[in-house]
């Protein structure tokens, strides 16, 4: 199994550009989730998904979009990207259940100029 | 919402140290995870409890559920320990997110 695999590791884009970050995962966890992580802010929630097709948003959702078309695959797309963006970013999966082991990925650093 | 704090935000050890993080919440839980982050490296879960104590090596973590308050300690604190811990809980319903704190900065000097 190689878990939860993020890419890329690192990105400079400039403002107003757009990208994905991708995110899969070989473990069948239903549960997959987008965090952002920020200096003394802690990890927040930008979107997450209970399963194909289903998505929702989370703490700080704004100007990124997400889709779940198979169990596997969990991409966070920036539509027009902004210096606000600047941070590293974390895929995360979990199987049904509260009290089952999260899994994340390497990590993004992206720094918008 | 529930709300984690952990405490102290920075430790400095020398090496060999016993050392306390702790960490508290404020809606009660199934579970909560400690979670271990190296400088630039990604996070890798160290445990998860909903009970009692476990251990792992020099690394120990409990649970009070009724005090909601976790603590994780390492024993003979080694260098290679430095990282940032952070202590996470569900994020409630059945959403598969979580609730992290904001993280505890050790620094063990040799």
């Amino acid at each position: 199994n190689a878990g939860v695999t993020q890419t890329p590791k690192f990105q400079v884009l400039k403002t107003g550009q757009s990208m994905t970050l991708q995110c899969a995962q070989d473990m069948n966890h239903e549960y997959m989730s987008w965090y952002r992580q920020d200096p003394g802010m802690g990890l927040r929630l930008i979107h997450y998904s209970v399963g194909a097709g289903i998505t929702d948003q989370g703490e700080v959702p704004n100007g990124y979009n997400v889709s779940r078309s198979t169990t596997e695959d969990f991409p966070l797309r920036l539509l027009s990207a902004a210096p606000s963006q600047t941070s590293v970013y974390f895929c995360a999966s979990t199987s049904r259940g509260s009290g089952t082991e999260a899994f994340f990925g390497q990590g993004t650093r992206l720094t918008v100029v | 919402k529930n709300e984690v704090e952990q405490s102290p935000q920075n430790l400095t050890a020398q090496e060999g140290e016993f050392i306390t993080i702790n960490c508290s919440y404020s809606v009660g839980i199934s579970a909560l995870h400690w979670l271990q982050q190296h400088p630039g490296g990604g996070i890798v879960s160290l445990f998860m409890l909903s009970s009692g104590k476990k251990k792992h090596g020099r690394l120990i973590a409990t649970i009070n559920i009724q005090e909601k308050h976790s603590s994780l300690h390492i024993t003979a604190s080694h260098p290679r320990d430095s990282a940032v811990y952070i202590c996470a809980v569900p994020g409630g319903g059945s959403q598969g997110n979580l609730i992290f704190g904001k993280g505890t900065k050790l620094s063990v000097k040799p």
